[in-house]
């Protein structure tokens, strides 16, 4: 199975910073990688796919890089429902895998 | 605007096989470009891919539980539907179903509520 591994597990970050969330693949996955956000009693939602493209409907201040085995996700200027747990996500083989998750946390 | 609604019993007794169904609304579970499948997430803790199926009936399964998974669709009834046997409180999670749009996003773009089910005699 491929390992996808987020570290930190939790980030402290305040209204307006600009975040990074990273995500590493324990092998190569092109670009075969998903970001969901997460906030508490309710299902994931998908904000970027294949690395870098903006899911529908999802705020222009999301964006995602990298290819390969290293990936960011960016938060441009954090506003109050951006706090929540995000989740990496490999699609490039099944088992399609997550990462433990990173939850952006209030400073 | 698509819709995925699990049910099924909260409670599943261990040794017992836990039984779901996700229905689809507003859009057609036979559709060429999608798959469809079962996430859980333990309390507290991340999420972890159960498998997935197409309407034809081909399924991909996570090999940590391809023994006791198994994965239907019901096309007539726009349906699909998760069993899983000889449950342990392991298997204790919020179980979602989603929609993976393969053939473009390779990603899970819909999603149900998800739905708590608890091993417990």
């Amino acid at each position: 199975d491929i390992q996808m591994t987020q570290s930190p597990s939790s980030l402290s970050a305040s209204v307006g910073d600009r975040v990074t969330i990273p995500c590493r693949a324990s092998q190569n996955i092109s670009n075969y990688l998903n970001w969901y956000q997460q906030k508490p009693g309710k299902a994931p939602k998908l904000l970027i796919y294949a690395a870098s493209s903006l899911q529908s409907g999802v705020p222009s201040r999301f964006s995602g890089s990298g290819s390969g085995t290293d990936f960011t996700l960016t938060i441009s200027s954090l506003q109050p429902e951006d706090f929540a747990t995000y989740y990496c996500q490999q699609s490039y083989i099944t088992p399609y895998t997550f990462g433990q998750g990173t939850k952006l946390e209030i400073k | 605007q698509l819709q995925l609604q699990e049910s099924g019993p909260g409670l599943v007794k261990p040794s017992e096989t836990l039984s779901l169904t996700c229905t689809v609304s507003g859009g057609s579970i036979s559709s060429s470009s999608y798959y469809w499948g079962w996430i859980r997430q333990p309390p507290g803790k991340g999420l972890e891919w159960i498998g997935s199926i197409y309407y034809s009936g081909s399924t991909y399964y996570n090999p940590s539980l391809k023994s006791r998974v198994t994965i239907s669709v019901d096309t007539s009834k726009n349906q699909f539907s998760l069993k899983l046997s000889s449950v342990t409180a392991a298997d204790t999670a919020v179980y979602y179903c989603a929609r993976l749009y393969y053939d473009i996003l390779t990603a899970y773009d819909y999603w149900g509520q998800g739905t708590l089910v608890t091993v417990s005699s």
